[in-house]
């Protein structure tokens, strides 16, 4: 069964340190897809970032970079120079298209508050 | 620009009530999911829809039902309202064509208060 865990509940920094946003999954299939969402304090959920399971190139755009690591079943989301506008809730995901077509698993987000 | 409305945005009601909750997406896609946000919980899949006259329970679906009678609209209806359904309740929709990546695009949200 596919699963998602992100065990930092709540993380707090200071303006423009770097922080790392933790993501391991387990899925069983080869095929999948991961997922990065953001929601920050006004409630809604936006898409940042996709990676296909046969895509282990990092990425980065602009401050944001992601380390996809298959040997780990590890996404990581990193933000450098956290700025207090990077306060939201993170959340990750995972879809098997070949065996859940459409479904996503979420893990229960982190929290992160970036301090002035 | 494609979209997807919920509305409404805020709803208070009453133990025992009946409340519907729409959900409209102009992505033209086939797939839609309502999830509930609580504390601690993430988001819980409630049912999901992959097309017209389709739908499927999700692993929170109890008191909770949907129908699919266009490729637009997913209403979600509480059939008799209950506290533990105080939520944010979000609905999404995904493309299902050959190639799709499954990405999710989000409503911005209901806020249920059930008295």
């Amino acid at each position: 069964a596919q699963k998602v865990t992100q065990a930092q509940t709540e993380i707090s920094v200071v303006e423009k340190e770097d922080v790392t946003l933790d993501c391991v999954y387990e899925t069983r299939d080869t095929t999948y897809y991961l997922f990065w969402y953001k929601q920050p304090p006004s409630g809604e959920l936006v898409f940042l970032i996709r990676r296909n399971s046969f895509d282990e190139q990092n990425e980065i755009s602009g401050r944001y970079s992601w380390n996809f690591q298959k040997s780990t079943s590890s996404f990581n989301f990193t933000i450098t120079a956290s700025q207090v506008v990077d306060s939201a809730v993170y959340f990750c995901a995972l879809s098997e298209p070949n065996t859940n077509a459409g479904k996503s698993t979420f893990g229960d987000g982190t929290t992160l508050t970036v301090k002035p | 620009d494609a979209e997807i409305t919920q509305s409404p945005r805020h709803k208070i009601t009453e133990t025992g009530r009946q409340v519907t909750l729409a959900c409209h997406q102009t992505w033209n896609h086939n797939n839609m999911f309502w999830y509930r946000q609580d504390l601690g919980h993430g988001l819980r899949l409630i049912h999901y829809s992959y097309g017209v006259q389709d739908t499927n329970k999700g692993e929170v679906s109890d008191g909770y039902s949907v129908s699919r009678s266009n490729t637009e609209d997913l209403p979600l209806t509480l059939e008799s309202a209950a506290s533990s359904q105080t939520s944010v309740y979000f609905c999404a929709s995904s493309d299902r064509a050959s190639g799709s990546t499954d990405t999710q695009y989000f409503g911005p949200g209901t806020r249920l208060t059930v008295l």
